[in-house]
């Protein structure tokens, strides 16, 4: 089974401060996502890498930033949060091919004061 | 602009009933769609898929149906029970789009009662 991971579960964080989420995924997936999830509006694509340092821009990329030094893993970063940064994240990852079923993380919610 | 939306944000079906979750999309280069299913505090899991070549697909109780004529989606949950209870979303890929990108529905807050 595909396994993919997040650093954290709960996170709070303050204003300002500069936050990583970490994801990793095991089945040597090409592309990897982070998504945000809010009530209401479903999910949104942030980010995207369908290679390692390679990297494209989401939905909603103002004020995140993404890294992608390993195959395995692709981190965000929230460079100064922001309280409408508060929200649940979702990583995901899938084969670079024609069938693209993604595979989530267990998401991370974010907390920021 | 074009969207997956879904029909309904919430659903209730008594335990045992057959479910009808329903999604349109309208962007006709469409190609494969996903179901997912999250359940509370959880990710997405995977449901099921249909390209856009089939207009049915059947799994362990469920059923996706897609009419390409009318852009809609639907997922049947025969016997619906309640580890059933959760957000359902349907996602679309659209050919042309990046590779791997999809695009995903509000959800539909499914809730068995016994």
């Amino acid at each position: 089974d595909v396994k993919v991971t997040q650093s954290s579960r709960y996170l709070v964080k303050r204003t300002g401060e500069k936050v990583f989420l970490e994801c990793v995924q095991d089945m040597d997936h090409e592309n990897m996502f982070w998504y945000r999830q809010d009530p209401g509006l479903g999910l949104r694509l942030i980010y995207f890498s369908y290679d390692v340092k390679m990297k494209e821009k989401g939905d909603i990329p103002e004020g995140y930033s993404v890294s992608r030094e390993k195959k395995e893993r692709f981190s965000l970063i929230l460079e100064s949060a922001s309280t409408n940064q508060t929200s649940m994240y979702l990583c995901a990852s899938s084969l670079l091919k024609s069938t693209d079923t993604q595979y989530f993380g267990p998401g991370t919610r974010l907390t920021v004061l | 602009g074009e969207s997956v939306g879904l029909h309904l944000p919430t659903l209730s079906v008594q335990e045992g009933d057959n479910s009808i979750i329903n999604c349109a999309y309208s962007n006709s280069a469409s190609d494969y769609f996903i179901w997912y299913k999250q359940e509370s505090g959880k990710g997405p899991q995977f449901i099921i898929d249909i390209r856009s070549n089939m207009d049915k697909r059947q799994g362990q109780r469920v059923t996706v149906l897609l009419n390409k004529t009318v852009k809609h989606l639907s997922l049947q949950i025969a016997a619906t029970q309640p580890g059933d209870s959760a957000v359902y979303f349907c996602a679309e890929r659209r050919r042309g789009s990046t590779l791997g990108r999809l695009y995903f529905g509000r959800g539909t807050q499914l809730t068995v009662w016994p």
